[in-house]
């Protein structure tokens, strides 16, 4: 079965770290670009970075930038999120999601993980 | 960046009823528009992509239109499990965009 499971969420306090696990199995991960997407509760649907398929190339949303970081390791078929820095304002639901290209990326989202919660609370 | 907007933010309509959603882009993106639906506590599934092409196993009752800055999502024939929220997504370029989304409830 094709998937993605989030994992590493949890509660942390403003200023403070976390890393964001997404694990691929039942696709050739390292042929896809991979996405991050965020919901705060009640809230829409916010896209947070991209990789590309060797790691080579990101991009991040402006609210995020200098504070996550989005890496890879195709020999792991994982896809992670380092989050520093955390805000109240970061608390949502974190998804993985994958771009169904194999070749030049088509910036939509064909597969998702279930998500993982990150609350920031004092 | 390319800001999204979709009208309305919520509607009511009944089984069996045509229903329609509209994403305005504040810039031409072209087709590169994709829509989403969403279930409470699910994670979002894609229904549409390049405006009008339907992925993969999505019911033929959802169809999608337009180009340039405007655009339609349509379901012709609402089935029960059709309720949801639905979002508009620019695929133009980065940093990705969403439309806030329109919940379909049941009347």
């Amino acid at each position: 079965e094709v998937q993605l499971v989030e994992s590493g969420g949890g509660l942390v306090q403003p200023g403070g770290s976390l890393r964001l696990s997404c694990a691929a199995s039942g696709l050739s991960f390292s042929d896809y670009w991979m996405n991050w997407v965020r919901q705060a509760p009640g809230k829409g649907l916010e896209w947070v970075a991209n990789i590309k398929r060797d790691g080579s190339e990101k991009e991040y949303v402006n609210s995020v930038k200098g504070r996550f970081t989005i890496s890879r390791d195709n020999a792991k078929n994982s896809l992670y999120l380092q989050m520093n820095s955390l805000r109240p304002e970061d608390t949502a639901v974190y998804y993985c999601a994958r771009d169904p290209s194999t070749g030049d990326p088509t910036w939509h989202f064909d597969l998702w993980g279930r998500g993982t919660l990150v609350t920031v609370s004092s | 960046d390319i800001q999204m907007t979709q009208s309305p933010s919520s509607l009511s309509a009944s089984v069996g009823e045509r229903v329609t959603i509209t994403c305005r882009a504040s810039q031409t993106i072209s087709n590169y528009l994709s829509w989403y639906q969403q279930k409470p506590g699910k994670a979002p599934k894609l229904l549409i992509y390049l405006a009008s092409s339907l992925h993969s196993g999505v019911p033929s009752s959802f169809s999608g239109s337009g180009s340039g800055t405007d655009f339609t999502l349509t379901i012709s024939s609402l089935q029960p499990e059709d309720f949801a929220t639905y979002y508009c997504q620019q695929s133009y370029s980065p940093p990705l965009t969403f439309g806030q989304g329109t919940k379909v409830e049941i009347k």
